[in-house]
């Protein structure tokens, strides 16, 4: 089956540190992967994508890079900001007959000024 | 244009009482998506929609849990006797299907079971 493995938070730290985020996949078929973003109170947004072995996500400053060998797409950002705050998680999407999202468990990010 | 909208924002009930809880997609999309968010478990799919087609119910949890879409819109979760466990923000979700395309979330329902 498929699934995801994020490190477990919660994250904190001071503004402009740098960021990473890891995560890790298994998958039947060849996945798209993403990060969605839920900043407290909202709802779930897509952050970043990527489709293809060695693409690059971005958006925002934050960055993914779609590590095939590796079955990584681990999240970085080098100068966080207080804004940065929320919840991150980790997801991936497979073709057959439903396009489901499976997510990993999600990683709190504090970003303290 | 609207995004997807879900009501109610909370519901709180009683263990062994029945809740609906209804999602509005964006207009014209296809695809429809329940999952729910619980602590500790993460985001879970729990069934998928999409045009006419048989809705997939792979990740409804038990019998207690059902769904519908009427007229290819709205769409409505039933959780019949709910238990503790149930407690949870579902979350609705909407596309203009495929794999390529982005699913829009919508802001949730935090259930609780008392």
């Amino acid at each position: 089956g498929n699934s995801v493995t994020q490190m477990e938070g919660p994250v904190t730290l001071s503004e402009e540190a740098f960021l990473t985020i890891n995560c890790t996949y298994t998958a039947t078929g060849y996945p798209s992967l993403f990060w969605y973003v839920q900043y407290p109170g909202e709802g779930l947004q897509l952050l970043l994508k990527a489709t293809k072995a060695d693409d690059k996500g971005s958006n925002k400053g934050f960055e993914a890079t779609y590590r095939k060998e590796t079955t990584s797409f681990h999240l970085e950002k080098g100068s966080v900001q207080v804004s940065d705050s929320a919840v991150y998680f980790c997801a991936l999407k497979v073709g057959g007959s439903n396009y489901k999202l499976t997510f990993g468990k999600g990683t709190l990010l504090t970003v303290n000024p | 244009g609207a995004g997807v909208s879900q009501s109610p924002s909370n519901k709180v009930t009683e263990k062994g009482k029945d809740v609906e809880l209804r999602c509005d997609p964006i207009s014209g999309h296809t695809a429809l998506y329940w999952y729910r968010q619980s602590l500790g478990q993460g985001l879970e799919f729990l069934i998928y929609f999409q045009g006419n087609s048989a809705p997939d119910k792979s990740g409804l949890p038990s019998d207690r849990f059902s769904a519908e879409r009427t007229g290819g819109s709205v769409s409505t979760l039933t959780i019949q006797r709910t238990q503790q466990e149930d407690s949870a923000v579902y979350l609705c979700a909407s596309s203009s299907g495929g794999l390529w395309n982005e699913q829009f979330f919508g802001p949730g329902t935090r259930l609780t079971v008392l």
